[in-house]
């Protein structure tokens, strides 16, 4: 059972555009929401992250949007760079307890210059 | 301090060996994460310690797995009697009580031959 889907493989969009990744998860516990980017052989780092209390939290050319009721989040990146090309993870935790992630399966973002 | 440090960056074993990974948290924080990344997937959760306890392990940790964080320190994960399917990225990943974004380490690349 995959409670947090991500299901646009991947993405292309030309430099200087917005670039808007989506994320939909099924649990309803979840009460807490984070976007990671990987590059190829690296660990994933933190982007940017939103409580439940909230439905937007923004951090320079980086905005996530929370939407309880549709149980959907996109993160918007305005505008895209070339650098900006990496896999893209959405993950949600439960701000209780163990704060594990469970991870969606990626969007990989192709910014074109 | 410069993050989570993983060693080794990659591990070739043939079936059956048994494989130690290491890694080095943040410090000062108290909760570390294992999780498992394979191709084409997001990474899974494998276990958690928050100071030197285990508090909790995933179903994918099979009992040829163990993890140990001895004086809450640096952590361990050791595969016995690796098999292919255990070919993976294994991440570990730290934070603290004061914020729930936890940082990951580069990850230690498993291929078993």
């Amino acid at each position: 059972d995959q409670q947090v889907k991500q299901n646009s493989p991947s993405l292309s969009v030309q430099e200087g555009r917005i670039s808007i990744l989506n994320c939909d998860y099924t649990n309803s516990m979840f009460d807490y929401f984070l976007w990671y980017k990987k590059y190829p052989a690296e660990g994933p780092t933190f982007l940017i992250s939103i409580s439940s209390i909230k439905d937007k939290n923004e951090d320079g050319r980086f905005t996530v949007f929370l939407n309880k009721s549709a149980k959907h989040l996109s993160l918007h990146i305005v505008p895209s760079q070339p650098g900006d090309s990496a896999v893209y993870f959405c993950a949600a935790t439960i701000a209780l307890g163990t704060y594990k992630y469970i991870f969606g399966t990626g969007t990989r973002l192709k910014v074109l210059a | 301090d410069t993050g989570v440090s993983q060693n080794p960056r990659h591990k070739i074993t043939k079936r059956g060996q048994n494989v130690t990974f290491r890694c080095d948290p943040i410090s000062e924080h108290n909760r570390l994460y294992w999780y498992r990344q394979t191709l084409g997937q997001g990474p899974e959760f494998l276990t958690y310690f928050q100071n030197e306890a285990q508090l909790e392990k995933s179903r994918l940790l099979s009992d040829r797995f163990s993890a140990e964080r001895p004086k809450g320190s640096f952590s361990t994960l050791e595969i016995q009697r690796t098999e292919q399917g255990d070919s993976a990225m294994y991440l570990c990943a730290s934070s603290n009580e004061v914020n729930t974004e936890a940082f990951f380490g580069q990850g230690t690349r498993l291929t078993v031959v």
